[in-house]
């Protein structure tokens, strides 16, 4: 069964650097996502992605995020100068319309 | 105001009996899509069952049903035959707008979600 792949699956940085999370969607899917969730809170959208741009983003995602397709089959959320308050799970999530949105494991970012 | 509320923080169930989650929402477009996923300890989300807003019929797949009550806005998840395997978090969310009109704009696939209700399942 397809399925979306996340890596790393955890990730521990220190405040101020740059990460980057990634993710390859399911093949056939054309809108692509990035949701986070802090711990024991629930999950938040931050930003859609169809067609190479960004079709909606939320106010959390502000100009320390970015996100990219770089080629065919990947999908990165780049978080610049991460602070303590970046620490949550992400998950990256695809969708092809009416189906629900079939979201990857998560990555765990852990900043220190 | 809230989008999607889910009131209920936890609850035990009984192995093999049925639990009823609940899920209430609120939106002003007539064309919208509800959604439940599972959360286990993992921490993976595992998309379980969709309901359109025109659907005629309540979702069903497999153990899971959706009791969808339009005029209510409440669109519950029930969980037939409970097995140690279902303790998790479940997370009740909604997609505004029609998706049709989302392949034109782009845009409207996001979903909001509740807070969700951590189900514990009792041998």
């Amino acid at each position: 069964e397809p399925e979306v792949t996340q890596t790393p699956s955890h990730q521990v940085t220190q405040m101020g650097q740059e990460v980057i999370l990634r993710c390859v969607p399911i093949s056939n899917h054309l809108y692509f996502y990035w949701y986070r969730q802090i711990l024991g809170q629930k999950v938040e959208f931050l930003v859609s992605f169809y067609n190479n741009e960004i079709s909606e983003k939320s106010e959390i995602f502000d100009d320390q995020f970015s996100v990219e397709r770089p080629d065919g089959s990947n999908f990165t959320l780049k978080i610049r100068s991460t602070k303590l308050e970046d620490s949550a799970m992400y998950f990256c999530a695809s969708s092809e319309l009416r189906e629900g949105a079939f979201f990857g494991q998560g990555t765990r970012l852990t900043v220190v | 105001a809230q989008k999607i509320t889910q009131t209920q923080p936890g609850m035990f169930v009984q192995e093999k009996e049925a639990v009823t989650l609940d899920c209430t929402y609120d939106t002003s477009d007539p064309s919208y899509g509800l959604f439940w996923y599972k959360q286990p300890s993992s921490g993976e989300m595992i998309f379980l069952i969709y309901q359109g807003s025109y659907d005629q019929q309540n979702a069903t797949e497999g153990r899971y049903s959706l009791n969808f009550q339009k005029a209510r806005k409440s669109a519950n998840l029930v969980i037939s035959a409970s097995q140690l395997g279902d303790s998790a978090m479940y997370f009740c969310a909604m997609r505004e707008g029609p998706y049709w009109i989302s392949r034109i704009k782009a845009a409207g696939n996001k979903l909001t979600f509740g807070g969700g209700t951590r189900v514990l399942v009792k041998p």
